[in-house]
């Protein structure tokens, strides 16, 4: 079956760090450009970053650039997120997803909570 | 940067009804837009994609439209399986957007 799964969201405290991952199966992981989005409790949805198929290019949203660093390994058909320095505003469900017109495919998420 | 706006925020209706979402962009992004649908707990699920693309197994009771900064999501006729929240999501560059949202709910 072709799926994302996200694993690694918990409870930080703030200025803590998170190793986010994001296990792909059945399609062609290096090939396909990736990204995180995330979702604050009751909010939209915002876009954190994305990576190029071979992770040569990586773009971020402002407010976490600098803090949070994506990555993909190719041949464990996986992707990354780790955030450093994590604030209160950074608790949200975090999505990885398939880029290809539109996100295609999304994982079920996984939840970040920074908090004291 | 990119930013999008929705309208409305939130559209109460009826089955059988006919919904439309616009979507603005503050710039120009050509056609380089998706429409989602979002369920309480669930990830978003892609509708449509370059504006006017519909994704496979998606109804055919919904249909984008729009260019440049303007664009809609159309349902001709809401069925119960449609009630949820609508972002749209811009991919004009390498740095996406979304919309704030339109929650379709149940008059």
């Amino acid at each position: 079956e072709v799926n994302l799964v996200e694993s690694g969201g918990g409870v930080v405290q703030p200025g803590g760090s998170l190793r986010l991952s994001c296990a792909a199966s059945e399609f062609s992981f290096d090939r396909s450009w990736m990204t995180w989005v995330r979702q604050a409790p009751g909010k939209g949805l915002e876009w954190v970053a994305n990576i190029k198929h071979d992770g040569s290019e990586t773009y971020y949203v402002d407010s976490v650039r600098g803090r949070f660093i994506i990555s993909r390994d190719n041949t464990q058909k996986s992707l990354y997120l780790q955030m450093n320095s994590l604030r209160v505003d950074d608790t949200a469900v975090y999505f990885c997803a398939r880029v290809w017109s539109g996100l295609d495919l999304w994982g079920q998420g996984t939840t970040v909570t920074v908090s004291s | 940067d990119v930013h999008m706006t929705q309208s409305p925020s939130t559209l109460s209706a009826s089955v059988g009804d006919r919904v439309t979402i616009t979507c603005r962009a503050n710039q120009s992004i050509n056609t380089w837009l998706a429409w989602y649908q979002q369920k309480p707990g669930k990830a978003p699920k892609l509708l449509i994609y370059k504006a006017s693309n519909l994704e496979s197994g998606v109804p055919s009771r919904f249909r984008g439209s729009g260019s440049g900064t303007e664009f809609t999501l159309s349902i001709s006729s809401l069925q119960p399986d449609d009630f949820g929240t609508y972002f749209c999501q811009q991919y004009n560059s390498y740095s996406y957007t979304f919309g704030p949202g339109t929650k379709v709910d149940m008059k």
